[in-house]
């Protein structure tokens, strides 16, 4: 059973940091490309970043870009959101998922999320 | 990036009935077209990819249809589990971009 769990959200200051964390299992992770997703509290959602099998391409959208840095460990079937300069309005819950391995659709497997809320 | 509107913002209908949610890109994307199910306090649920292709065990009454910048989601004979939000989603270009939702709502 494909299985990705997130961990690291929770309450940070404005300005601060925070380092997202997925375990994923029941699938080669190494085989995916993995992603975060993003959605504010009431809010739709926000594709915010991907990483190549590899690690060695990574895309971000605009919003996050300069800010987060999303990495992957292979040898531990781990994803990560490195989260700086944190503002205000990137409280939201925190999705990884996993993205496409060339002919699997993005977005076919979502761990359960994690908040993140950020105070001013 | 490319820009996806969904329309309409809710909709209401008897359970039983059919419904039909729509989805337009600002740009051609293909096929590369997905629709989610997003229930609340649950992560979104991958209904539909490449604009037609059933995801695994999803149940048949959901289809899709489209390319290009025009893409529907049909749901025959509502059941009272498929009411919630649901998202188009591009993947043709990067950013992938979501539309902003329909809200399925029982009338």
């Amino acid at each position: 059973e494909v299985q990705m769990v997130e961990s690291g959200g929770g309450l940070v200051q404005r300005g601060g940091s925070l380092r997202l964390s997925c375990t994923a299992s029941g699938f080669t992770f190494s085989n995916y490309w993995m992603s975060w997703v993003r959605q504010a509290p009431g809010k739709g959602l926000e594709w915010l970043a991907n990483i190549k099998k590899d690690g060695s391409e990574k895309y971000y959208v605009d919003s996050v870009k300069g800010r987060f840095t999303i990495s992957r460990d292979n040898a531990k079937n781990s994803l990560y959101l490195q989260m700086n300069s944190l503002r205000v309005e990137d409280t939201a819950v925190y999705y990884c998922a996993r993205d496409t391995s060339g002919t699997d659709p993005p977005g076919a497997y979502w761990g359960q999320g994690t908040l993140v809320t950020v105070s001013s | 990036e490319i820009v996806m509107t969904q329309s309409p913002a809710t909709l209401s209908v008897s359970p039983g009935e059919g419904a039909t949610l729509s989805c337009r890109a600002g740009q051609s994307v293909g096929t590369n077209l997905a629709w989610y199910q997003q229930k609340p306090g649950q992560a979104p649920r991958l209904l539909i990819y490449h604009a037609s292709a059933r995801a695994t065990a999803i149940p048949g009454r959901f289809s899709g249809s489209g390319s290009g910048t025009e893409f529907t989601l049909t749901i025959s004979s509502l059941q009272s589990e498929d009411f919630a939000v649901y998202y188009c989603q591009q993947y043709n270009n990067w950013p992938y971009t979501f539309g902003q939702g329909t809200k399925l709502e029982i009338k």
